[in-house]
């Protein structure tokens, strides 16, 4: 079981706006950056947004995150087909010094 | 350019042993700190152990802790994980990245880039 707690599943049509919400406690959100990973069917897991609301190079704006207390959240604007993928959180724990990821939302594109 | 290469999964029987390899290139090892990220087939992803750039910091998650063993050698720019005891419940792709810095902890940063990772599959 995720300390992290994000919704197993989300969609939307193309075009839409989605959110996918990561929630946790003091001593791992409330305390330090979220990072978020999109994985696409098949292969390894990919580094989407860090530090809350940084975009590595390549990842398209349409992608954004931000983070309010102990909650992050990943929004996807303009959905597209291509985006259907797992999307993970994840932030260092203060209290227990471990990395923690998200149980995974798997985003799909009706 | 970054790669990450991981190599020696395979089959093993409830209680055997195994070590996985990562094999860096396209940047300074030491200066990055290293993680063992694992995947069990159709289930999200579970952080397993990190190691800090110079190796003198480790962390493991509960589930492995006194079973696996996380090191490295930076003068091979290598990354390994000693798997023992292991339990049909371990089985899963193991993927190894990098921190964006030297520490293991939130200091460190985010994970990138990730290898494609090495399949381990305990099963008598």
């Amino acid at each position: 079981q995720s300390v992290l707690t994000q919704p197993p599943s989300a969609s939307g049509t193309p075009g839409q706006t989605v959110t996918i919400s990561c929630s946790g406690t003091s001593s791992n959100i409330g305390s330090n950056s979220v990072h978020w990973y999109q994985q696409l069917p098949g292969t390894a897991p990919k580094l989407l947004i860090y530090s809350n609301n940084q975009r590595p190079s390549g990842v398209p704006d349409r992608f954004s995150g931000s983070k309010s207390g102990a909650s992050a959240s990943l929004a996807i604007s303009g959905l597209q087909s291509a985006d259907e993928a797992d999307y993970y959180c994840a932030t260092w724990d203060d209290s227990l010094n471990v990395w923690m990821f998200g149980g995974g939302t798997k985003l799909t594109a009706l | 350019e970054v790669q990450l290469l991981e190599s020696g999964g395979g089959l093993v029987r409830p209680g055997g042993s195994l070590r996985l390899s990562c094999a860096a290139s396209g940047f300074t090892f030491s200066r990055h700190a290293m993680h063992w990220v694992r995947q069990a087939p159709g289930k999200g992803l579970e952080w397993v152990s990190s190691i800090s750039g110079r190796g003198d910091y480790t962390y493991s998650a509960d589930s492995v802790r006194g079973r696996f063993t996380i090191s490295r050698d930076n003068s091979n720019n290598t990354l390994y994980l000693q798997l023992n005891s292991l339990r049909t419940e371990d089985t899963a792709f193991y993927f190894c990245s990098r921190s964006f810095g030297v520490l293991v902890g939130a200091e460190g940063g985010w994970f990138a880039p990730w290898g494609h990772g090495t399949l381990v599959t305990v099963s008598s």
